[in-house]
């Protein structure tokens, strides 16, 4: 079946603009999740969505990021007045567990979104 | 912050020769699981070991666990060509369903033919 996809895959911005990043999780999975991949980093946690309810978004680094999940499927994270700082890979993925004590916890990530900030 | 620590940071080997990562960890844990990243690809998902368990293996993969001293390792025998990648752990935090995992720096591994 189809993975997680996300797009633009690239996305190149001017300091100040408003960049919207979209992500397709695999149908059916509960659990969302937003990392950001600084270069020569591991991922770090950005938000995370259980359905359309955003339970946890303690690692989002400012008020300028805010994602969204209204429909319990397709989440868009968005970045106003991009600085040059925001520069990474942003990565998206999903789970079909909402319970991980006791069940398999893998997440599926998509390929991310590149986005540059000049 | 990023709890887990991969050792060593950079690893080089010859096709054939065995691979080992290490990954240190802070905070009790459920799960530990190994990623890994290709250049220009997502992560893809290699094996989870579970906090009761001590040895896992699949395929050319063997995971060890040792909570007593928060750590894990991840062996990869019989290196190709293929296995060139970033590899990370990741925990979850014990105390929280449904939380985020939390990655190492991950160890860059380069298979050389």
């Amino acid at each position: 079946g189809a993975g997680v996809s996300q797009s633009p895959r690239y996305k190149v911005a001017k300091r100040g603009q408003d960049v919207a990043l979209r992500c397709d999780p695999i149908s059916g999975h509960v659990s969302l999740f937003w990392y950001q991949q600084a270069l020569g980093q591991g991922p770090e946690f950005l938000t995370y969505f259980q359905n359309e309810a955003q339970l946890d978004k303690s690692g989002l680094p400012s008020d300028r990021f805010f994602a969204e999940r209204p429909e319990g499927s397709v989440s868009t994270l968005k970045i106003q007045r991009t600085q040059q700082e925001d520069s990474a890979v942003y990565l998206c993925a999903s789970s079909l567990s909402q319970e991980m004590r006791f069940s398999s916890y893998e997440q599926y990530f998509g390929p991310g979104t590149r986005l540059t900030v000049t | 912050s990023q709890q887990g620590e991969e050792d060593p940071q950079a690893l080089s080997i010859q096709e054939g020769e065995n691979a080992t990562m290490n990954c240190s960890y802070k905070t009790s844990i459920n799960n530990l699981q190994w990623y890994r990243q290709n250049s220009g690809r997502g992560l893809v998902h290699l094996i989870l070991i579970r906090s009761n368990e001590r040895e896992k293996h699949s395929g050319r993969l063997r995971v060890t666990l040792d909570t007593s001293k928060k750590s894990s390792s991840l062996l990869i025998t019989a290196s190709r060509a293929a296995d060139t990648a970033s590899y990370f752990c990741a925990t979850d935090a014990a105390n929280q369903a449904g939380t985020a995992l939390i990655f190492g720096k991950g160890t860059t591994l380069s298979v050389s033919s």
